[in-house]
């Protein structure tokens, strides 16, 4: 069965703190592993897509590994702000099948921010 | 354009009740889905649409009805519910091509929905 487990659950940091969220995967074939950020009562927000040849990828202060080896993915957070408070799901996407890629998401991190 | 918007951003109804969601991009996507989300937890897949055809439906209870009126437009017809139902609906879209690594899913803001 296909899973995305994220560690922690959630987490808690001061403002202009550095941060790594932990993302490991058990979705195969695999096709391509994506962050989102989802703030509360919203739609999750693309940070990064990373392929299978892909280790690292940055996106402003945010930076993606992808250990392809391990299934291990990691999201880096430099120097945070407050509204990096939020929601980040890992979602792995499995190769073959349909054409529209059906998502496997992970539960989610619960990042606050405090100043 | 390059946003998918979803109305209303908040739907309060009765389990007697009949309402809609509506969904819109333009960004020329062919591929669109509904998704529902409870607190705390990550998305779950509804329906797919691709080319204004349903694909995928994940066993959703007949009480959600989803419609493609057109490429750019996604319903999602609400009757009967139940208070378990109250949630946030996602909508989202995509181009379905055959190679999935640019096959990224745009999603709205959501409706928030609640049964009573």
């Amino acid at each position: 069965k296909n899973q995305v487990e994220q560690s922690p659950q959630s987490l808690i940091i001061l403002e202009g703190k550095n941060c790594t969220l932990q993302c490991n995967y058990t979705v195969s074939p695999f096709s391509n592993l994506r962050w989102y950020k989802q703030d509360t009562g919203r739609g999750p927000v693309s940070l990064t897509i990373m392929t299978f040849s892909e280790n690292t990828k940055s996106n402003g202060r945010y930076t993606a590994t992808l250990d392809a080896d391990t299934k291990q993915s990691s999201l880096h957070i430099t120097a945070s702000q407050l509204s990096d408070s939020a929601s980040y799901i890992c979602v792995v996407i499995a190769a073959g099948g349909t054409s529209y890629g059906k998502l496997t998401f992970g539960q989610g991190t619960i990042l606050t921010v405090h100043p | 354009d390059t946003e998918v918007t979803q109305t209303p951003k908040h739907l309060v109804m009765g389990m007697t009740n009949k309402k809609s969601l509506k969904c819109e991009q333009h960004m020329g996507h062919r591929a669109m889905y509904w998704y529902k989300q409870k607190a705390k937890k990550p998305p779950e897949l509804m329906f797919v649409y691709s080319y204004e055809k349903l694909s995928i439906n994940e066993s959703v209870p007949s009480r959600f009805s989803p419609e493609c009126p057109n490429s750019s437009l996604l319903n999602l017809h609400l009757h009967a519910l139940q208070p378990e139902d109250s949630a946030l609906y996602l909508c989202a879209s995509s181009h379905p091509r055959t190679g999935q690594v640019h096959n990224e899913q745009f999603f709205g803001p959501g409706t928030r929905l609640t049964v009573l």
